[in-house]
């Protein structure tokens, strides 16, 4: 247990539903990573914060999915109007974001199912 | 935009025998850092390197950055079982967004 907590950890959908996840950080974490991963690929980086400042946003992502950090602690991601193509196991990490330390702290995930 | 590649994509090495991955990125680092998942996991941080050409050990585990910052290596001197599962090295942080390389799944055969 790395501190991070996500939930759901698994939700299964119809396509077209919305769906929104949450991730608590570690207390003390500036930044807060979102990224989405499907079986046998690498993490792919969705979005930052930076406390509740969103710095950076992936092009890959198109305009259904948002997120939010609002008061710099727990983050939502929402997928909108959510199809096949969404289904995925849903990352969430923070890391210290003092100095150089880049260590990154993952939760267990969240595993979307679009049926 | 950046990219991060690795190889081998898979390998599958008898208990004892060394391993190594290989990750190099389309653009310079500012840092790397490397994470192993296990299967059913979550990655887990392993380590962070910053400085041009620096290498760091963990018991076993050698990491090595490039003196072009551009690559870098993971290798593991005889495997144990418990050295299962996908390892994948990482570019980018602090103020830049961090981009996964493609991993590299490691089977260890007892």
């Amino acid at each position: 247990d790395t501190g991070v907590s996500q939930d759901p950890r698994h939700k299964i959908t119809k396509r077209g539903q919305n769906v929104t996840f949450r991730c608590d950080p570690i207390s003390e974490h500036n930044r807060l990573y979102w990224y989405r991963q499907t079986l046998g690929q690498g993490p792919e980086f969705l979005t930052y914060f930076q406390n509740e400042a969103q710095l950076e946003k992936s092009r890959l992502l198109s305009d259904r999915f948002s997120a939010e950090r609002p008061k710099g602690s727990f983050s939502t991601l929402e997928i909108q109007r959510t199809e096949q193509g969404d289904s995925a196991m849903y990352l969430c990490a923070s890391s210290p974001g003092t100095g150089f330390n880049n260590e990154q702290f993952f939760g267990p995930g969240t595993r979307l199912t679009v049926l | 935009g950046q990219q991060v590649m690795q190889i081998p994509q898979y390998q599958h090495v008898q208990e004892g025998e060394d391993f190594t991955t290989y990750c190099n990125s389309s653009t310079t680092l500012s840092n790397i850092q490397w994470y192993k998942q296990r299967p059913g996991g979550h990655p887990v941080f392993l380590i962070q390197l910053v400085k041009s050409g620096e290498v760091k050990k963990q018991k076993r585990l050698t990491f090595q950055f490039g003196e072009a910052k551009k690559n870098s290596s993971l290798h593991i001197t005889a495997t144990q079982t418990t050295d299962v599962g996908t390892y994948f090295c990482a570019g980018g942080g602090g103020y830049q967004k961090v981009t996964f390389g493609t991993g590299t799944k490691l089977q260890v055969i007892p």
